[in-house]
């Protein structure tokens, strides 16, 4: 069965730490994204990726970084945490050739 | 930016009744998505409709779009109470590579 997965699901960070969220999948897709989502705000995209070292911005990039080292890896970094990114991160990935996504269960961060 | 917005945004009935969730876009559109989030999870996608299909099916499902009234309709039949979820509609951003989504409807199916 073809995954996204987002190893942590749960994740509680100090303000102004770094925060690494990880997310990895098996099925060779070129595009990879990093959505948050808030109650009453729906899903916001914050980056994506369509190529092994390439990534462009979304709509709510400011105070994230991403990383695309490897094909199959998408790292979502906040270089300083700050209470107002507790969220629900997820990340999705998508073949080139088709247009559905396949969605990770989601990290849910909170930023204390 | 959000493409699609759906209505309601909550929507509670009976297991064994129909349950119809609209989605309201603003822009020309090649295709439109239906997705399932299951709380506290990933979402999970259930159908695609191209924008020279007026109707599709799948399972229980039925999906009408109107491109005239840039609209979309989600109608699960004979709903079961695991179809208790969110429902998103998604269409594709400017850049092409990217869905925007909207904010779902909740619904609610109890026994």
């Amino acid at each position: 069965d073809v995954k996204v997965t987002q190893s942590l699901r749960y994740l509680v960070k100090r303000t102004g730490e770094k925060v690494f969220l990880e997310c990895v999948q098996d099925m060779d897709h070129e595009n990879m994204f990093w959505y948050r989502q808030d109650p009453g705000l729906g899903l916001r995209l914050i980056y994506f990726s369509y190529d092994v070292k390439m990534k462009e911005k979304g709509d709510i990039p400011e105070g994230y970084s991403v990383s695309r080292e490897k094909k199959e890896r998408f790292s979502l970094i906040l270089e300083s945490a700050s209470t107002n990114q507790t969220s629900m991160y997820l990340c999705a990935s998508r073949s080139g050739g088709s247009y559905g996504y396949t969605f990770g269960s989601g990290t849910r961060l909170t930023v204390v | 930016s959000q493409q699609g917005e759906e209505d309601p945004q909550a929507l509670s009935i009976q297991e064994g009744e129909n349950a119809t969730m609209n989605c309201s876009y603003k822009t020309s559109i090649n295709n439109l998505q239906w997705y399932r989030q299951n709380s506290g999870r990933g979402l999970v996608h259930l159908i695609l409709i191209r924008s020279n299909e007026r109707e599709k099916h799948s399972g229980r499902l039925r999906v009408t779009l109107d491109t005239s009234k840039k609209s979309s309709s989600l109608l699960i039949t004979a709903s079961r109470a695991a179809d208790t979820a969110s429902y998103f509609c998604a269409t594709w951003a400017n850049s092409g590579y990217a869905l925007n989504f909207g904010k779902g409807t909740s619904l609610l199916v109890t026994p």
